[in-house]
């Protein structure tokens, strides 16, 4: 079974500043990852599909990046509502997730 | 705009059922899988069920296979999860989300919510 580990767990930054989120496969089942935003009390909302193309409406200071088992989610210049929990997502046999990066103000 | 709204959580004691809704509009819904997944602060996210557009084929996550049930009426945009044999490890926040298509399988929008907590 596939396991998604995401790093750090939290990541403290301040607004302007870049944050470099990490999710690594246990093993290489495709090159395309999803990665989701998700605030407090709200649902999750997809950024990035394909590992690297945005989704509509998201703003060009993320970035995705990476294959294999190594991919990367760039946010550069954060913003105060960039602050969030971040997870990744991918489909082996079924939907797996991470467990999750939480970004939080320095 | 595509709009989910969940319905139907609340507490429910070990080994009792539970039926949440979801209540799609702002897009063909008849034209989408669909699925349930759920979410814990231990757990994370988890992967629940989909059923196929038309209601054709459904799979399930090993956690809940032989004890819930999806289900969708196209013709009132409504999708359904019946759980049966509530555990206490069923307790969670429940979206149901909308699947895109893309090089691969993602969800493109999500419902706020609905709690299920087990508890006896």
């Amino acid at each position: 079974e596939v396991v998604l580990t995401q790093s750090p767990a939290t990541l403290s930054l301040s607004p302007g500043d870049t944050a470099t989120l990490s999710c690594r496969a246990s093993q290489a089942v495709s090159n395309y990852l999803g990665w989701y935003q998700q605030k407090p009390g709200q649902a999750p909302r997809l950024l990035i599909y394909d590992t690297s193309k945005r989704a509509a409406g998201i703003p060009a200071r993320f970035r995705g990046s990476g294959s294999g088992t190594d991919f990367t989610l760039t946010i550069s210049s954060l913003e105060p509502e960039d602050f969030a929990v971040y997870f990744c997502q991918q489909r082996s046999s079924w939907y797996i997730f991470g467990q999750g990066t939480k970004l939080e103000i320095k | 705009q595509v709009h989910l709204v969940e319905s139907g959580g609340g507490v429910v004691q070990p080994g009792r059922s539970l039926r949440l809704s979801c209540a799609a509009s702002g897009f063909s819904f008849s034209g989408h899988r669909m699925h349930w997944l759920r979410q814990t602060p231990g757990k994370g996210m988890e992967w629940v069920a989909v059923i196929l557009s038309d209601g054709s084929n459904k799979h399930y996550g090993d956690s809940v296979k032989g004890r819930f049930t999806i289900s969708r009426d196209n013709s009132e945009n409504m999708l359904y999860l019946q759980m049966n044999s509530l555990r206490g490890e069923d307790t969670a926040m429940y979206y149901c989300a909308k699947e895109v298509i893309y090089g691969e399988y993602y969800f493109d929008s999500w419902g706020q919510g609905t709690l299920v907590s087990v508890s006896s």
